[in-house]
């Protein structure tokens, strides 16, 4: 197990509505990247956070946000959800640089209704 | 723009026989190439990267993957499959000037006793 934690575990929300999942990282890591898996895909690369700033940000429209905190935690926050949102997303803590191994949270399933 | 393929949706193995999950890749300049796996209900776990070096790169759990630049390939292998190896595989690739990796689809593998 990584020391990667999220919450909630599952979330129902019902669309137009907003959502805030959060994240707390490895220990030792200043890096936070979300990822969003639609069932039967891959993980898709939303955006990345280093010392509390984006670093990065995937082919997501800006309803899609973020912070990093002090302590490295983050939150991913969603507004008027869509159907589509529908998915598990993940986060993933690392150290900075490139090619760095990422180490996974265990998801938050979200269901838009 | 980075690409990631995973021919194969599902790979049936029998417990015992070696196995191999292939992966292809599209980017530009130097790849850095990941495995991961991801069981269900859970987030993905971190198997082994390529950097540079050699090309068998050897990581967790007795699997192994063979850089192949001419291909373009990066094919996970272990040469006796376990039941519990059973789970869902990720192929990842950056190029050497990002760190936003682009994964595959996925492949299913089932290990039969």
């Amino acid at each position: 197990e990584t020391g990667v934690t999220q919450s909630p575990t599952h979330l129902i929300k019902t669309r137009g509505q907003q959502v805030t999942l959060r994240c707390s990282s490895q220990s030792g890591h200043n890096t936070v990247s979300w990822y969003q898996q639609a069932l039967g895909q891959g993980p898709q690369f939303i955006f990345q956070y280093y010392r509390e700033e984006e670093n990065g940000r995937g082919n997501f429209p800006p309803r899609f946000s973020g912070l990093q905190f002090p302590n490295y935690s983050s939150e991913l926050n969603v507004n008027a959800l869509e159907l589509d949102d529908s998915a598990l997303y993940l986060c993933a803590s690392s150290s900075p640089g490139l090619a760095e191994t990422q180490y996974f949270g265990p998801g938050t399933r979200l269901l838009v209704l | 723009a980075q690409s990631v393929a995973q021919p194969e949706d599902q790979v049936n193995v029998a417990e015992g026989n070696p196995l191999t999950v292939k992966c292809t890749y599209s980017v530009s300049g130097n790849p850095y190439l990941f495995w991961y796996v991801q069981y269900p209900n859970r987030g993905l776990q971190f198997l082994l990267k390529y950097i540079t070096g050699d090309n068998l790169v050897k990581g967790s759990y007795g699997f192994e993957a063979e850089f192949n630049k001419s291909q373009t390939s990066f094919h996970l292998k272990k040469p006796s499959a376990l039941v519990s190896d059973s789970a869902l595989y990720f192929c990842a690739a950056c190029s050497g000037g990002s760190y936003i990796p682009t994964f595959g689809r996925g492949t299913s593998l089932i290990v039969h006793p």
